[in-house]
């Protein structure tokens, strides 16, 4: 069974950048085939895919995001990671990290990032 | 990229009724690349069917999916109330993208 959990801070200042990072059991992400990617959800919205890293191949991020999107993969820990850069209140998100190929599966739980001063 | 547009925003239904959502393509997208995630209140969306109408791992039958090019429909026959849930549809091209979500409210 693969399981992702989410970590970082859950606070971040206006204009700072959001570090995020996921821990990923079950699943080499160095050896597997699938992406690793990153969701988000503002609060009572609906969800919005930022970007995915995959072993051998460049990174893939929302164009909507332009170059405030990140993403890297540390295989020695077996984690991947996030930073979003200039980050405002419209960044105040649920940040989920998932396993994915043409769909998304499994998930994180999951976590909030509040934007405020 | 490809925006989906799903619809009603709402589904109003009493436990027993049918709920049919629909999932609008801008572009067409293959039914290959095309699948539906379950939300509750406070959890992560649950993966319920994928490619043109594969169930998830656990999920009952009475959940269906269907369609072809920019028109998709996620049916659920004879609503339990676990049903009651915000439903999303996503699809894969040449970037990942979701729909805006459809909630299925108990009547």
């Amino acid at each position: 069974q693969v399981y992702l959990q989410e970590s970082g801070p859950g606070l971040v200042k206006p204009s700072e950048t959001l570090s995020l990072t996921c821990t990923v059991s079950g699943a080499s992400i160095n050896f597997d085939t699938f992406y690793w990617g990153w969701i988000r959800q503002p609060p009572g919205k609906g969800l919005e895919w930022l970007g995915s890293v995959s072993s051998g191949a460049n990174p893939y991020h929302n164009p909507s995001l332009k170059s405030r999107v990140t993403i890297s993969m540390d295989t020695s820990k077996n984690q991947f990671s996030l930073k979003l850069n200039s980050v405002t209140a419209a960044d105040t998100a649920v940040y989920y990290c998932a396993r994915h190929a043409s769909w998304f599966n499994p998930w994180g739980q999951g976590i909030l990032v509040t934007v405020s001063s | 990229e490809i925006v989906l547009t799903q619809s009603p925003g709402t589904l109003s239904l009493s436990p027993g009724e049918t709920a049919t959502l629909s999932c609008r393509a801008s572009e067409s997208v293959r039914s290959t690349f095309l699948a539906w995630y379950q939300q509750k209140p406070g959890q992560t969306p649950r993966l319920l069917i994928y490619g043109i109408s594969t169930r998830a791992a656990g999920v009952p039958d009475r959940f269906s999916a269907s369609g072809s090019g920019t028109d998709f429909t996620l049916t659920i026959s004879r609503l339990e109330p676990e049903d009651f849930a915000v439903y999303f549809c996503q699809q894969f091209r040449s970037s990942w993208t979701f729909g805006q979500g459809t909630k299925v409210e108990l009547k």
